[in-house]
């Protein structure tokens, strides 16, 4: 298995917080991924990295922001924390955009109250 | 525009044979994947389809049809530990993935 790791793995905060989920990485690879699965809904991209400090916005990235200033950790942080933002986050890597698949963390269950 | 359709749930018997259908609509195309993904676990890939035709794997088999815009998971000699969600995704011209809402597979003895 592909080593990712995320934390925390369970999170309830409140409206109006901001909420910093973590992703780790020892597989060296240049691709990271935040994405947001949510009943009913295929994962929406958050935001997604192809190098350190090279980041770009996917389909669902209002309200999010990312940080990668090193290979291996890729940061997600809810500025202000949104009831509409309760999920399971999930962060991936890949080698690669073309046919690589992706390899995903555990996941992140976000309830905000 | 982009869209990805897949059944939302279906039912099959331990040890039969089942086929999970997915149609997709990309700006430009450059594959399909297929992941398995258990009830509060993360996905896991199954196989890519880039070519037309039939990929298989033991006991899945992954089918392309590129001129109809549609793809199976073939799932066969079913058993319990296949329940899960079955998930479709499409790559655009930019290999940037569209995903499927997933098709949740109930396997009953």
């Amino acid at each position: 298995d592909a080593g990712i790791t995320q934390s925390p793995r369970h999170k309830v905060t409140e409206t109006g917080t901001p909420v910093t989920l973590r992703c780790h990485q020892t597989e060296n690879h240049r691709y990271m991924y935040w994405y947001r699965q949510d009943p009913g809904h295929g994962l929406r991209l958050i935001h997604y990295s192809y190098g350190v400090k090279d980041t770009d916005k996917g389909e669902v990235s209002d309200g999010y922001s990312v940080s990668r200033s090193k290979t291996e950790d890729f940061l997600l942080t809810l500025e202000s924390a949104t009831s509409s933002q309760t999920s399971v986050y999930f962060c991936a890597i890949s080698e690669s955009t073309d046919i690589s698949p992706l390899h995903f963390g555990n996941g992140t269950r976000l309830t905000v109250t | 525009g982009q869209n990805i359709d897949q059944p939302t749930e279906m039912t099959a018997t331990e040890g039969a044979i089942v086929q999970i259908n997915c149609t997709y609509q990309t700006s430009g195309f450059n594959g399909l994947f297929w992941y398995q993904q258990h009830a509060g676990e993360a996905p896991t890939f199954l196989s890519y389809n880039v070519l037309d035709g039939l990929e298989e794997k033991g006991r899945f088999s992954s089918f392309l049809s590129r001129s109809k815009g549609y793809s199976y998971l073939l799932l066969k000699e079913l058993q319990m530990k296949d329940s899960a969600s079955y998930l479709c995704a499409g790559t655009d011209s930019n290999y940037q993935l569209i995903w499927g809402a997933g098709t949740k597979l109930i396997i009953k003895p």
